[in-house]
């Protein structure tokens, strides 16, 4: 079945610069790639995603990369604020199937 | 649109009784619902896959007959833990997609499930 891995566990990064959270997957037969954003004792928000037929997918300060060869795909945020101190979670999905889920990142922006 | 309520929000139990959660899509129809657990710190994990009028799909390592999973209609699943334990205390997510939003779930509000 499929695997993610995500890294790093926790990242923290001056107000104002960028945040980069990588993740790997093992099912080459994923297609769908969600990102989401928990706040404690929250649903998770899906803050973007992108599909396998897209390379780069932006949306103001957040961007995600995918690359299907070596099974990677990145977020990345740029011009980080307070508000966006959270978990980040990656996952990976297969057409109508299951979600699954990286291990998360704990993102501290320091003022 | 594509909104998800649990109910209860928190639950408090004690150890050896059942408690029932549900979701519920409220303004469109779930083809496929899905249960989580998160426990602190960690990620969510899969406990099983269940689409309407059919038996769940559960997760390896997942008790079935400990997880009970109903669902009836297209709108509404329901989580029984079953003579629950400490062990049990989580967080409790599920999600919804219908055959109209391509792989993206939607995600209810969370069941805080505490077994003393």
């Amino acid at each position: 079945g499929e695997n993610v891995e995500q890294h790093p566990s926790t990242l923290s990064v001056q107000e104002g610069d960028s945040a980069v959270i990588k993740c790997t997957y093992s099912d080459s037969a994923s297609n769908y790639f969600p990102w989401y954003k928990q706040e404690l004792g929250k649903r998770p928000q899906l803050i973007i995603d992108i599909r396998s037929n897209v390379g780069e997918k932006k949306d103001q300060r957040i961007a995600v990369t995918l690359n299907k060869t070596a099974k990677h795909f990145s977020l990345h945020i740029t011009e980080t604020q307070p508000e966006d101190s959270a978990v980040y979670f990656c996952a990976a999905s297969r057409w109508e199937d299951k979600i699954i889920f990286g291990k998360g990142t704990r993102l501290h922006i320091l003022p | 649109g594509a909104v998800v309520s649990q109910h209860p929000s928190w639950v408090i139990c004690k150890s050896g009784t059942s408690v029932k959660i549900e979701c519920r899509s409220l303004d469109f129809q779930a083809t496929t619902m899905f249960w989580y657990r998160q426990f602190p710190k960690q990620s969510l994990m899969l406990m099983a896959t269940s689409n309407e009028g059919s038996k769940a799909t559960y997760e390896q390592g997942v008790e079935k007959d400990k997880f009970l999973i109903n669902h009836a209609s297209l709108t509404l699943s329901t989580l029984t833990v079953t003579s629950a334990h400490p062990e049990d205390s989580s967080f409790y997510i599920c999600s919804a997609s219908g055959s109209w939003s391509y792989n993206e779930q939607f995600f209810g509000p969370g069941t805080r499930l505490t077994v003393l």
